[in-house]
């Protein structure tokens, strides 16, 4: 039973370019969550989302940033226009319903 | 604002000792806490969590404590090895449908001297 996979793993974009990160939940879990880390801080909530539906985005920067998770295929989470403080670890989570969170390995942006 | 906080930023012990981790947490509402444990490069690793009807529940050599009269939670790892130095981070949330929006403290650093 694999994991919750994120890809890439290191990322590195020069500003003004794109970010596009993926997330594959666990089988048999609908729900997935993305968290934004910067260094030697704790995990920023960013959105929740369900196949097809956002459900939570309180969490999300109003500008640039997008998530979706299709009906087919992993969520993906999008930066558009990147600047160097979008420099961070994302992390990808996913439960099934009420049930606990798993996460993945995370992705490290890194905006040169 | 609601927001999970650490007493200790960092916490030394040696092979053996058994450690605790501390954590208040502000948010009234908060009925799921969880601990996780992250380790340099890695996502967080689900170690233990509780509910708020309960004061307390063991793992395997960890034990997490909740006292809601003062939003206080606590995580003790019997034994502490080596492979147990990471950064631990207490998380909570509102539930509802969902437990996987959760508020994260900002961490504590254990470091197991052998």
């Amino acid at each position: 039973n694999a994991g919750v996979m994120q890809n890439p793993r290191h990322l590195v974009r020069r500003r003004g370019q794109e970010a596009r990160l993926r997330c594959s939940p666990m089988k048999g879990h609908s729900h997935v969550y993305w968290y934004r880390q910067l260094p030697e801080e704790g995990l920023k909530f960013m959105v929740y989302l369900q196949k097809e539906n956002i459900i939570d985005e309180s969490g999300m920067p109003k500008e640039r940033f997008s998530a979706e998770f299709p009906k087919e295929g992993p969520s993906i989470l999008r930066i558009q226009q990147v600047v160097r403080g979008d420099s961070a670890a994302y992390f990808c989570a996913s439960s099934p319903d009420r049930g606990d969170a798993f996460f993945g390995q995370g992705t490290r942006l890194t905006v040169v | 604002g609601e927001s999970v906080g650490l007493h200790l930023p960092t916490l030394s012990v040696q092979e053996g000792d058994n450690s605790i981790i501390n954590c208040a947490y502000s948010n009234s509402a908060s009925d799921y806490f969880i601990w996780y444990k992250q380790e340099s490069g890695k996502g967080p690793q689900f170690i233990i969590d509780i509910r708020s009807n309960m004061d307390k529940r063991q793992g395997q050599r960890v034990t997490v404590l909740l006292n809601k009269t003062v939003k206080h939670l606590s995580l003790q790892i019997a034994a502490t090895q080596p492979g147990d130095s990471a950064v631990y981070f207490c998380a909570d949330s509102a539930g509802g449908t969902s437990y996987g929006k959760l508020t994260f403290g900002q961490g504590t650093i254990l470091t197991v001297h052998p």
